[in-house]
């Protein structure tokens, strides 16, 4: 079974505070992805990795950055936290490739990580 | 522009009665339609997935989909629903070329009642 796991599932941050969010998949998938989930809102893209120290915007990249040194680790940081980026965030993983090739579109999630900003 | 529309935001059912979850895309070619689960507290897990072939799709845990390219629609099905099905659903569609994106839904949320 494919494994995405995060390092928290809850965290508590003051504002202004340096916040890392880490992922780890165990499928050697070469896409990541990091995510936000708000209520009413679905899941909004906040930026994505398709190869190691390759990474791309998503929907919502304002006040966040990423990194990925190794192709199993994706590594989602909010620069300076704010009451705002109070949210469940989530990681996916999934294989790289061509459209409809290897089931590359599946998308496999990790349990999340509930982060609150004071 | 893809797009993903959920037009129930809440939907309550009696244990053991049907369910029928809509879905409403929006996209140029064939889609590449998926169905995800989440339940309290957890990640997304997929439900079910179609890429071409069979317009109906069985998935896991008793649950269907259809696919309707007149209606641009990608509805989720169970025949009799069970208390632990409660718990919020997202339909989604694989973006553009070849990024692996997905673009959800906003989500619909089940309760089940006794």
């Amino acid at each position: 079974d494919v494994k995405v796991t995060q390092s928290s599932r809850y965290l508590v941050k003051r504002t202004g505070e340096k916040v890392f969010l880490e992922c780890v998949q165990d499928m050697d998938h070469e896409n990541m992805f990091w995510y936000r989930q708000d209520p009413g809102l679905g899941l909004r893209l906040i930026y994505f990795s398709y190869d190691v120290k390759m990474k791309e915007k998503g929907d919502i990249p304002e006040g966040y950055s990423v990194s990925r040194e190794k192709k199993e680790r994706f590594s989602l940081i909010l620069e300076s936290a704010s009451t705002n980026q109070t949210s469940m965030y989530l990681c996916a993983s999934s294989f790289g490739g061509l459209a409809g090739v290897r089931g590359v579109e599946t998308q496999y999630f990790g349990p999340g990580t509930r982060l609150l900003v004071l | 522009a893809q797009s993903v529309t959920q037009p129930d935001i809440h939907i309550t059912v009696s244990e053991g009665a049907s369910l029928e979850l809509r879905c409403n895309y929006s996209y140029g070619a064939t889609p590449y339609l998926f169905w995800y689960v989440q339940s309290p507290g957890q990640g997304l897990q997929l439900l079910l997935k179609y890429f071409s072939g069979d317009t109906l799709v069985q998935g896991i845990k008793g649950f269907e989909a259809e696919f309707k390219r007149s209606q641009s629609s990608f509805n989720l099905r169970k025949p009799s629903v069970h208390w632990s099905d409660a718990a919020e659903y997202f339909c989604a569609v694989h973006g553009s070329g070849n990024t692996g994106k997905l673009i959800f839904g906003q989500g619909t949320t089940l309760q089940v009642k006794p």
